[in-house]
């Protein structure tokens, strides 16, 4: 039974960064049948896919457009997990950040962390 | 991008009757080679992640009642809950594969009549 279980501060200060951390269990962030993203959920976006980390012989990232300059995934086989690092943050980025695997075979979403309300305030 | 539009954002259907979700995508999401629609339907309860419900379009994902069926291809998708439940009150959304970046629709909220 796959597992995520997410870590990290739940308040950022405008124009610092955001980082968290998703923890694996049951399964490798090397599998080469999975992809290993982030996604958000605020009323006003509501669920935004992010960007994610994979590995087909080598390590690959994939971000959505407009957090390409801002954002970082990384895998740390060392503890099988990946983590979030989200720079520059503002008001517009307080959300409820996820980590979710998806199967390459089936194009889903089939495992999720827990969430993390992330609040960008001073 | 390719945009996911649901309808309705919220439904009211009594215990026991059938619920119907559309979701429609900007552009075709079947992908020729294998004929698979990269299509998924998810459901949130509130405070819990989404739990994937369908994938494939109709492919029901394992443990997931039999009420519960997607149908559709290309651009025009629906879900259906056959007979609903109190536990099947939620927010329910659509979700691309097809290419990147991966997009879900906007969501319906369900609930009891």
């Amino acid at each position: 039974q796959v597992q995520l279980q997410q870590s990290g501060p739940g308040l950022v200060k405008p124009s610092q960064t955001l980082s968290l951390t998703c923890a694996i269990s049951g399964d490798s962030v090397s599998n080469s049948g999975a992809t290993w993203d982030w996604i958000r959920q605020s009323p006003s976006r509501g669920l935004e896919w992010l960007g994610r980390t994979y590995y087909r012989s080598n390590w690959n990232n994939n971000y959505t457009e407009s957090l390409k300059s801002r954002i970082t995934i990384k895998p740390d086989t060392s503890k099988n997990q990946f983590s979030l690092q989200l720079n520059s943050v503002t008001p517009e980025d307080t959300a409820v950040y996820y980590c979710a695997r998806l199967l390459a075979a089936t194009g889903t979403f089939d495992c999720w962390g827990q969430g993390t309300l992330v609040t960008v305030s001073s | 991008d390719i945009v996911m539009t649901q309808s309705p954002d919220s439904l009211a259907v009594s215990l026991g009757e059938r619920a119907t979700i559309n979701c429609k995508s900007s552009q075709s999401v079947l992908y020729s080679p294998n004929n698979k629609n990269y299509l998924a339907w998810y459901q949130q309860k509130p405070g819990q992640p989404p739990k994937v419900l369908i994938y494939w379009a109709s492919t029901r994902e394992s443990g997931v009642p039999d009420r519960f069926s997607g149908s559709g291809s290309g651009t025009d998708f629906t879900l259906s809950i056959s007979s609903l439940q109190p536990e099947d009150v939620a927010f329910y959304y659509c979700q691309h594969s097809y290419n990147l970046p991966y997009t879900f629709g906007q969501g319906t909220n369900l609930e009891i009549k």
